[in-house]
């Protein structure tokens, strides 16, 4: 069973700040790393998918990076705005299985006005 | 903007009922996914389906589950008989033409066994 750990579980942060958290996963057969934005009563929606070592993704105010030979990502989110206020979760693919899709926990992150 | 969709979005059953949890993917989509969360717990992969046929599944994914694409657009998940610790949100996802791509989820069904 893969264990994909994301920290910290949940963080404040006033708006304007910059935050960043990780998520480490198993570093063997890795596949593939997705990054998914979840708010409440909504479904998760998809921010990024990573594959090579050293990849670095970015969408607007929110970034990404991948380590595959040590097994962590960061994702990183510049001036933080209440709308950024959600679950992000994020998903290993490791081969020997690689359709098969393991979620961390999650970091809940609530942006304060 | 596609999207998918899933019906029910509650769905209230007796223990020992048969439940059929609804989905259509994305219409170009390859790829499909049932996956669950149990309230306060991790989003767990159930199973994926490619090309007709389940290409994954999770030790979760016992006797009791079943998948089908009946007639090429709905993706359905079937509980033959549903247990308490069946109850929780399920989520359809759909990707495009690479297994490992971004998925697209449905808003989930809720499913509460009494």
């Amino acid at each position: 069973i893969l264990n994909v750990e994301q920290s910290p579980q949940s963080l404040h942060v006033q708006e304007g700040d910059s935050t960043n958290f990780t998520c480490s996963f198993p570093s063997s057969n890795f596949y593939a790393l997705h990054w998914y934005r979840w708010e409440t009563a909504k479904s998760p929606e998809a921010l990024f998918v990573m594959t090579l070592n050293g990849d670095e993704k970015k969408k607007g105010r929110i970034s990404a990076t991948l380590n595959t030979k040590e097994g962590y990502s960061y994702l990183y989110i510049k001036g933080s705005q209440p709308e950024d206020s959600a679950t992000y979760l994020c998903a290993s693919m490791n081969s020997g299985g690689y359709q098969k899709v393991t979620f961390g926990t999650g970091t809940k992150l609530q942006v304060i006005p | 903007e596609p999207e998918v969709t899933q019906t029910p979005s509650h769905q209230v059953t007796q223990m020992g009922q048969e439940v059929i949890l609804r989905c259509v993917p994305i219409s170009n989509h390859l790829y499909f996914y049932w996956y669950r969360q149990i309230l306060g717990q991790k989003v767990e992969f159930l199973v994926s389906f490619y090309n007709n046929e389940i290409s994954e599944k999770s030790e979760i994914f016992d006797d009791q589950f079943s998948v089908e694409r009946p007639d090429g657009s709905n993706f359905t998940l079937k509980i033959r008989s549903t247990k308490l610790e069946d109850s929780a949100m399920y989520f359809c996802a759909s990707s495009g033409s690479t297994g490992w791509g971004t998925q697209y989820f449905g808003p989930g069904t809720r499913l509460l066994v009494l």
